[in-house]
């Protein structure tokens, strides 16, 4: 089964808006990673964290790693339309999972 | 320039027929995966090779077979046993052996369609 949950499945943002997207395993991660898939496009990698309680800026981008090491979170404030695509995260557990991904729709 | 190239763009499979699809990379990297998405699912591993002439069964393996006899390439056969396979097929590469323990390099993919 799904080792990785991300929420939410979508999102649409007026641009200019905060976004922010989920994940969540029930088991603790050796590390979490980032990627972003653009429409039509392939996964590229954003980030690796490793670190209870991580936090890492990329520009508008902030991304968290748990306490307990067993969520995530990727912040992006002030969206731009350039920001459209889906957004997934990965963790390692054992295996390695990748999770559903949060497709995100920014208005002009 | 280094990347991973994937080949064909487009494929169409006939009912009963196997079909392979091209991975090839020049970053050095030990090892490769391949990963299926469905629309508006996730990635989910079909298999993994962490080194030459050895290879894993991922998640979702069955009507699927690879090889692994050069470290630049990684090719995957769709076989008719596979009764489903409309997707997007994408293969990865990273460094080390690990699996999820270095960021994966992707190729641009190849979507395979039923006839």
């Amino acid at each position: 089964g799904q080792q990785v949950m991300q929420i939410p499945q979508y999102q649409h943002v007026q641009e200019g808006e905060d976004f922010t997207t989920y994940c969540n395993s029930s088991t603790t991660l050796s590390n979490i990673q980032w990627y972003k898939q653009r429409p039509g496009g392939h996964p590229v990698f954003l980030i690796q964290l490793v670190k209870s309680g991580e936090v890492k800026k990329q520009k508008r981008l902030t991304f968290q790693f748990g306490e307990a090491k067993k969520n995530s979170s990727l912040h992006i404030t002030a969206t731009q339309t350039t920001d459209v695509g889906t957004y997934f995260c990965a963790g390692r557990s054992g295996k390695f999972y990748f999770g559903s991904g949060t497709k995100l729709n920014v208005k002009p | 320039d280094g990347g991973i190239t994937q080949s064909p763009k487009y494929l169409f499979r006939k009912e009963g027929q196997n079909v392979t699809l091209s991975c090839e990379q020049n970053l050095n990297h030990d090892a490769m995966y391949w990963y299926r998405q469905d629309p508006g699912q996730g990635l989910r591993l079909i298999y993994y090779s962490q080194i030459v002439n050895d290879f894993q069964k991922g998640d979702i393996a069955e009507g699927y077979s690879v090889s692994r006899e050069k470290k630049e390439s990684f090719p995957l056969t769709v076989t008719s046993a596979q009764k489903n396979p409309t997707a997007f097929y994408l293969c990865a590469s990273s460094s080390g052996t690990g699996q999820g323990s270095q960021p994966q390099h992707f190729g641009d993919g190849t979507r395979l369609s039923i006839l």
